[in-house]
C-alpha cells in the first residue's frame, strides 16, 4: 500500500497566487516524521521542513507554511504569493521510527508551474 | 561542507555495458541511501547502508544491480549488464546518525543515466 499520496500531479498558477499542495500519509506507528523536499529544474533535492508526529503546530517560514492534521493524516504545504522561482517538483515524505533504518518513503511529487 | 558528491553527473552507455555510479557522503554521516527517480515510478529507494553495512536492499530491482560501501566516505552502485529500462536519475543521499529518523537526508546532484 502506498504510504504517501500526493494526489495532485501538476498545478499551474500565475505569479502572486497562493498554491496548496496536498499530502496524505499512512502509518501504524505512533512516532513518525514527515518531510517536504523541493526539486527545482536543476534536479537536486532540497530539504524544506521536517515535522514529528507529536508536534501538530503549524509552521510558517517566509512565504511557505505547513498544516499538519493528524486526524486526517495530512501534511499540506502552502506557498503564498507564488513566484516564478517556486516552479519545481515538491515531494512529501514519511519516515517511520519502527521501520528498519528509518528509511524515507516519498510521495509521487507535485509539479508546480508558476507563470509570470 | 562540500555536500554529497556524486559522479559522473551524466552517463550515456550502450545496452550490455557495465555502469558504475559513485558517491561520497558528507563527512561524519553514518547512513547512506541510493534512490532512483523515473517518471513512471517516482523516487524509489534501492538500498541503504548504516555504518557501511547494507541494511535493506529489497529495493534493488534485479541481480544486475549491486552496491558497495567499502568505507565511510565512498559508495558505488553498479549495473551489469545495463539495459535501456535502467535509464533514470540515480541519487545518493546521506544522513547523520543511524537510528535517528528525524534527521534530514542530504542529497547529491544525481547521476543522469541513459542506456541506449
Amino acid at each position: 500500500a502506498q504510504k504517501v499520496t500526493q494526489a495532485q500531479t501538476e498545478i499551474s498558477v500565475v505569479e502572486k497566487e497562493d498554491v496548496t499542495l496536498d499530502c496524505v500519509y499512512e502509518t501504524r506507528d505512533t512516532t513518525y516524521y514527515l518531510f517536504w523536499y523541493k526539486q527545482p529544474p536543476s534536479g537536486e533535492l532540497v530539504f524544506l521542513i521536517r515535522r514529528n508526529s507529536f508536534d501538530e503546530q503549524n509552521e510558517i517560514s517566509g512565504r511557505y507554511s505547513w498544516n499538519f492534521q493528524k486526524s486526517t493524516s495530512s501534511f499540506n504545504f502552502t506557498i503564498t504569493a507564488s513566484q516564478v522561482v517556486d516552479s519545481a517538483v515538491y515531494f512529501c515524505a514519511l519516515s517511520e521510527e519502527a521501520a528498519a533504518g528509518n528509511k524515507l518513503t516519498f510521495g509521487g511529487g507535485t509539479r508546480v508551474l508558476v507563470k509570470p | 561542507d562540500a555536500g554529497v558528491i556524486q559522479s559522473p553527473r551524466h552517463e550515456v552507455t550502450e545496452m550490455g555495458q557495465e555502469v558504475t555510479l559513485r558517491c561520497k557522503p558528507i563527512s561524519g554521516h553514518n547512513s547512506l541511501f541510493w534512490y532512483r527517480q523515473t517518471m513512471m515510478r517516482g523516487l524509489e529507494l534501492l538500498i541503504y547502508f548504516n555504518n557501511n553495512v547494507p541494511i535493506d536492499d529489497s529495493g534493488m530491482p534485479e541481480d544486475r544491480f549491486s552496491a558497495k560501501m567499502p568505507n565511510a566516505s565512498f559508495s558505488t552502485l553498479k549495473i551489469q549488464p545495463s539495459e535501456p529500462r535502467d535509464s533514470a536519475v540515480y541519487f545518493c543521499a546521506s544522513r547523520r546518525g543511524t537510528a535517528l529518523s528525524n534527521e534530514k537526508l542530504f542529497f547529491g546532484s544525481g547521476t543522469q543515466l541513459s542506456v541506449l
